[in-house]
C-alpha cells in the first residue's frame, strides 16, 4: 500500500524550512528519501534504517519513527536548488527484515522562490 | 560508470505495436527495477531481479507486460499490445544490494506515448 506525503505541493521563499511528511498503515523496515526535478530520473537522499534514526545532509536531515510508522523529511535554509519532488519510498518489514522492494509515495512538490 | 543507462529515450507509437524498453544496470549491481512513473499513479514498481532472477512480478499490470534479463548487464521491457494507457515514463533503476541499506540508482527513463 502506498505511503501517504504530505503537504502535496509548498512554496518557500529562499531560507525558509519545511517539512514534509510520509506515513504508511504497515510496519516499515527502512524509508528512502529521493528527489526529482522535473524531467529527470529520482535522486537519492538518505536511507533510514531504524526506528528513531536521524540522518542529515548538508541541510537536509530526516527522521523515522518506526512505532508510529512515520518519517519526516526537514529542509532547513532552503535554497533555489531544493526545488523538485520529494518521494520517501517505504521497505515493509517482513519477519524481522526487509522485504526488498519499495512503496513510493506520490510526492511533494517543492517549490523556492527567491 | 557511466550509470545506468536506458534507451530509447522517448518513443511514440500506435496502439496496438509492440514495444521494447532496454535497460543497462551499473556494473556490478545485483538488483534491477522496473518503474512505471504517471500523474495519476506516481511511481509504481512493475517487477524487480536479483541476479538476473525475477524475484516479485506482482506489480505488472496485465499479461500485456513483460520483462527479462538475459544477463547481469541487460534488460528488456516489452509491451505487446501497447495500449494509450500505457503512456507513461518508464525508469529501470539497479542497486548494489537489497534497498534495506543501499540506494537505487535510477536511469533517466523512457518517455512512452502510445496513440
Amino acid at each position: 500500500q502506498q505511503p501517504v506525503q504530505s503537504p502535496q505541493a509548498v512554496i518557500l521563499r529562499e531560507g525558509e524550512d519545511a517539512v514534509i511528511n510520509c506515513s504508511s498503515s504497515k510496519a516499515l523496515y527502512s524509508v528512502h528519501w529521493y528527489r526529482q526535478k522535473h524531467g529527470e530520473a529520482p535522486v537519492f537522499l538518505m536511507i533510514l534504517l531504524k526506528g528513531g534514526e536521524q540522518k542529515g545532509h548538508e541541510k537536509i536531515s530526516a527522521s523515522f519513527n518506526e512505532k508510529k510508522q512515520q518519517s519526516s523529511l526537514y529542509l532547513t535554509a532552503s535554497q533555489l536548488s531544493y526545488s523538485g519532488t520529494y518521494f520517501c519510498g517505504t521497505e515493509k518489514a517482513y519477519s524481522g527484515a526487509g522485504s526488498y522492494q519499495l512503496t513510493f509515495g506520490k510526492g511533494t512538490k517543492l517549490s523556492v522562490i527567491p | 560508470d557511466a550509470g545506468v543507462i536506458q534507451s530509447p529515450r522517448h518513443e511514440v507509437t500506435e496502439m496496438g505495436q509492440e514495444v521494447t524498453l532496454r535497460c543497462k544496470p551499473i556494473s556490478g549491481h545485483d538488483y534491477l527495477f522496473w518503474y512505471r512513473q504517471t500523474m495519476m499513479r506516481g511511481l509504481e514498481l512493475l517487477i524487480y531481479f536479483n541476479n538476473n532472477v525475477p524475484i516479485d512480478d506482482s506489480g505488472m499490470p496485465e499479461d500485456r507486460f513483460s520483462a527479462k534479463m538475459p544477463n547481469a548487464s541487460f534488460s528488456t521491457l516489452k509491451i505487446q499490445p501497447s495500449e494509450p494507457r500505457d503512456s507513461a515514463v518508464y525508469f529501470c533503476a539497479s542497486s548494489l544490494s537489497g534497498v534495506s541499506y543501499n540506494e537505487q540508482f535510477f536511469g533517466p527513463g523512457t518517455r512512452l506515448t502510445v496513440l
